[in-house]
């Protein structure tokens, strides 16, 4: 089943402006994790959070996670033509299997 | 330093027909998975595999078989092949320690006729 589910589907904004997006999920994760997805490529590993931890940085990414609410954000700051591409959670259950439960996808396309 | 390598990269079949593709990883991984992306969707898992010799089914197995005789190949089968099957089949590796993040190849692009 979907796990995690993204929030906006499409993002358009200019090259230097920061890109945020939203993820929802269902049950109790060990941890969540960001993928990116180029245009006729495999996903790329962005960043993992672990489910005690609140917010995680790498490079321009900054990842939030609020296991309240059972949501994570990633924002990419200072966008650049090169993060055009789709962006992909994906949630690790706390129980059972490690196995990743992907959403939908976000959209990126970053205009030079 | 190769990575996750699928053969073939496209393959376009009539339904009935049969295929193999191909999974192969250089970075001695317990764990293999298959998946399919489809349209809008994000990826669902149809099989994976937790070591040499090992399969289990996913969330959408039906249709598909595997096999893991070789630690570093993953075999996906379709017996024979319904215009439900066309997709985007990616594999996927990862070591044995607790939730690392996944290895993509870049993909199969299968097409049901």
């Amino acid at each position: 089943s979907q796990q995690g589910e993204e929030d906006p589907q499409a993002l358009s904004i200019q090259e230097g402006e920061n890109a945020t997006m939203n993820c929802s999920y269902k049950t109790s994760i060990n941890n969540l994790q960001w993928y990116r997805q180029n245009s006729g490529r495999g996903l790329v590993h962005l960043i993992l959070i672990r489910s005690n931890e609140r917010e995680k940085h790498s490079g321009r990414l900054r990842v939030t996670l609020d296991t309240s609410k059972k949501s994570s954000s990633l924002l990419i700051t200072a966008s650049r033509a090169a993060d055009t591409a789709s962006y992909f959670c994906a949630t690790v259950p706390y129980y059972g299997n490690n196995r990743l439960a992907f959403g939908k996808g976000n959209q990126v396309v970053v205009i030079p | 330093n190769a990575g996750v390598t699928q053969t073939p990269k496209f393959r376009v079949l009539k339904t009935g027909q049969s295929m193999t593709l191909l999974c192969a990883q250089d970075m001695n991984h317990e764990y293999m998975y298959w998946y399919r992306q489809d349209p809008g969707m994000g990826l669902r898992l149809i099989h994976y595999s937790v070591g040499e010799g090992t399969t289990a089914k996913g969330e959408v197995p039906d249709g598909y078989n595997v096999s893991r005789l070789k630690k570093q190949n993953f075999l996906l089968g379709l017996e024979s092949a319904a215009p439900s099957q066309t997709s985007v089949y990616f594999c996927a590796s990862r070591d044995g320690t607790a939730a690392p993040p996944q290895h993509f190849g870049d993909g199969t692009r299968l097409s049901i006729l």
